[in-house]
């Protein structure tokens, strides 16, 4: 299909593994926007990217959260030593340009951290 | 900062009967408004939306009128049906961002279970 994608759908892991999420957007949408729904939180931004740069990432919870795109296409969400409060539904989300306000959502990766 | 108020659930209708899920919101200006429909093991999707004071969204029999004076955003429709229970997040995107992009802010979520 032509939607966004992510992988994978679900995630089971340890405490203190690393772990990362793959969102592979609609083909030619420069924007690319993470989020994160927790039961805790509800649906909360992660961070932007505009190409290949982030020029926002100011809802990153912490440094143990990183996030890379490249090619101006798939985009990697990287969590470092996970822990339990980390356990959400990670969402990505791409739209054809930065100015363009609909965005066209993935169906998420469920991560659970034991 | 930007906020997003939105009714709790869940909320249990018997079909055909008439909806409504409010929704405020805080923010500067005139932000975009919008709705988002999650239906059960599927991403969330656009439902409606109004970029202006006074804008009516419209899709599936939804509607919801951007009123600036009340900051409000409610979704309403005259007769639900089954295929219509999901979780329905009202969000915004800010009039101006700084760093780029458009970021939605969300409410919690309202869960519509609807009856035959």
């Amino acid at each position: 299909g032509a939607g966004v994608s992510q992988s994978p759908s679900n995630k089971v892991t340890e405490k203190g593994k690393d772990v990362e999420l793959r969102c592979d957007p609609i083909s030619g949408h420069t924007a690319l926007y993470w989020y994160r729904q927790s039961l805790g939180q509800g649906l909360e931004f992660l961070i932007y990217f505009q190409g290949n740069s982030a020029p926002d990432k100011s809802g990153l919870p912490s440094d143990r959260f990183s996030a890379e795109r490249t090619g101006g296409s798939v985009s990697t969400l990287t969590i470092q030593r996970t822990q339990q409060e980390d356990s959400a539904v990670y969402l990505c989300a791409s739209s054809l340009d930065p100015g363009d306000k609909e965005q066209f959502f993935g169906p998420g990766t469920r991560l659970t951290v034991l | 900062g930007n906020s997003v108020t939105q009714m709790e659930g869940p909320v249990t209708l018997s079909e055909e009967a008439f909806l409504t899920i409010n929704c405020t919101y805080t923010a500067t200006g005139y932000p975009s408004l919008f709705w988002y429909v999650q239906y059960p093991g599927e991403g969330l999707q656009l439902l409606l939306k109004a970029t202006k004071a006074d804008d009516k969204g419209s899709n599936k029999g939804f509607e919801a009128t951007y009123r600036k004076e009340t900051t409000s955003f409610h979704l309403e429709k005259g007769s639900v049906q089954v295929s219509d229970s999901a979780v329905y997040f009202c969000a915004l995107i800010p009039e101006r961002l700084t760093g780029g992009g458009n970021k939605l802010t969300f409410g919690t979520g309202t869960q519509l279970k609807v009856e035959l």
